[in-house]
């Protein structure tokens, strides 16, 4: 697997419900974030967690990291038809690159 | 609130002229990115910059391009003669230390006729 893949690669849930997404990792990190893109769209950052974090809650969103299993988690409380975008987890590694994954598609069904 | 800026959103260009892709960072940063994504596909690296010279490229960043801050506040991508391959979102991106969040531009779609 490559750095930075995310899982699912898509995803539909309904409007309410919780949305996990999945993001691992192969070499060692510096921090992780999470980017939402709309369809055709530039990249809106959610959440920076670094690499001595375990947590970090924004609103709706928790993401978690996991460093022993290189892996991370984002989660969607209470999904809305607006949060229908596609979701990436970038890494930064020790130098000055930072990756993304392939990202999931997540749809919002009313 | 500061943001990035990108001009064009939109340029088309024949295959072999050279374009010049424009950023404006947010005027506080230090290290500046550039990232292409082909339709469909992720967002790759193509190169970093700080202090005026670039620290750190991608495989994609080959002889064709180049990259200059010419003016302490325009940050530049240029792609000398550009292949239909080239097509593609680019975004650039900037953050004022090395370990805070990447803010990034709208993004420039070029497309290679």
């Amino acid at each position: 697997s490559q750095q930075g893949e995310e899982d699912p690669q898509a995803l539909s849930i309904q409007e309410g419900e919780n949305a996990t997404m999945n993001c691992s990792y192969k070499t060692s990190i510096n921090n992780l974030q999470w980017y939402r893109q709309n369809s055709g769209r530039g990249l809106v950052h959610l959440i920076l967690i670094r690499s001595n974090e375990r947590e970090k809650h924004s609103g709706r969103l928790r993401v978690t990291l996991d460093t022993s299993k290189k892996s991370s988690s984002l989660l969607i409380t209470a999904s809305r038809a607006a949060d229908t975008a596609s979701y990436f987890c970038a890494t930064r590694i020790m130098d000055d690159k930072i990756i993304f994954g392939k990202g999931t598609r997540l749809h919002i069904l009313p | 609130e500061p943001e990035v800026t990108q001009t064009p959103s939109h340029q088309v260009t024949q295959m072999g002229q050279e374009v010049i892709l424009r950023c404006v960072p947010i005027s506080n940063h230090l290290y500046f990115y550039w990232y292409r994504q082909i339709l469909g596909q992720k967002v790759e690296f193509l190169v970093s910059f700080y202090n005026n010279e670039i620290s750190e490229k991608s495989e994609i960043f080959d002889d064709q391009f180049s990259v200059e801050r010419p003016d302490g506040s325009n940050f530049t991508l240029k792609i000398r003669s550009t292949k239909l391959e080239d097509s593609a979102m680019y975004f650039c991106a900037s953050l004022p230390d090395r370990g805070d969040t990447q803010y990034f531009g709208p993004g420039t779609r070029l497309t290679v006729l």
